[in-house]
């Protein structure tokens, strides 16, 4: 248990639908990130939220939107995605910048039909 | 262009022998490197650390190397234990402002008993 929790664990989805991904954590950390493992593939920072602004986006599509409606909270909204943003989508949280410990939840895998 | 290599996708280590993953970058703007443990169906987590003014780190079994002339460093576990079977992965940081941990695709460890 890290104390960051997501959900869903898994998620079908096919290209037409919007699904949203949704990531709490309890440690009263600052910033929030979201990474996206594809297979064969390094981990890939794709968003990151500090005290609720985002101040990292990684030249991800429109088509993934995030949401941080406040710290201990952060959403990935999905809409139209392509078979190929079928990946593990994992969330992150951290006290600030360079933070040694950044503490990940279990990830949402994620496939696209 | 990846600026963290693992160039071993996988490694076999007998239990109690010494496992050694290596990890090079390209980078020379690093100057913060971290080593993250994942285990199937997990997020990664967070196992030890090294500064670009430092050239070894130890915690417990586990001792991180760095050789900045050569851009590579190691991780290495002393005794290897069944338990340390996971996926190892080599990250870096650049800039003190910075949110941006860039990690390589990962080594696979198994530890035969």
């Amino acid at each position: 248990e890290t104390g960051v929790t997501q959900t869903p664990r898994h998620l079908v989805m096919g290209m037409t639908n919007k699904k949203s991904l949704k990531c709490e954590q309890h440690l009263g950390h600052n910033a929030m990130y979201w990474y996206k493992q594809s297979a064969k593939k390094p981990l890939e920072l794709m968003f990151v939220y500090s005290l609720e602004e985002r101040v990292e986006n990684n030249s991800v599509p429109s088509r993934f939107s995030p949401e941080c409606p406040n710290s201990s909270h952060l959403f990935l909204h999905l809409h139209t995605l392509q078979p190929e943003d079928s990946a593990l989508y994992l969330c992150a949280s951290s006290l600030g910048r360079r933070s040694e410990k950044l503490f990940f939840g279990s990830g949402t895998q994620l496939s696209v039909l | 262009d990846q600026q963290v290599k693992q160039n071993s996708p996988s490694l076999s280590v007998q239990e109690g022998r010494i496992s050694i993953l290596n990890c090079d970058y390209t980078n020379s703007m690093f100057d913060y490197f971290l080593w993250y443990k994942k285990y199937p169906a997990e997020g990664p987590t967070f196992l030890i650390s090294i500064s670009s003014i430092k050239d070894k780190n130890e915690d417990g079994r586990f001792t991180v190397f760095l050789n900045k002339s050569a851009k590579h460093l190691s991780l290495h576990i002393v005794p290897s234990q069944p338990g340390d079977s996971a996926v190892y992965f080599c990250a870096a940081y650049s800039g003190a402002g910075s949110y941006q941990l860039t990690f390589g695709k990962g080594t696979k460890l198994s530890v035969i008993p």
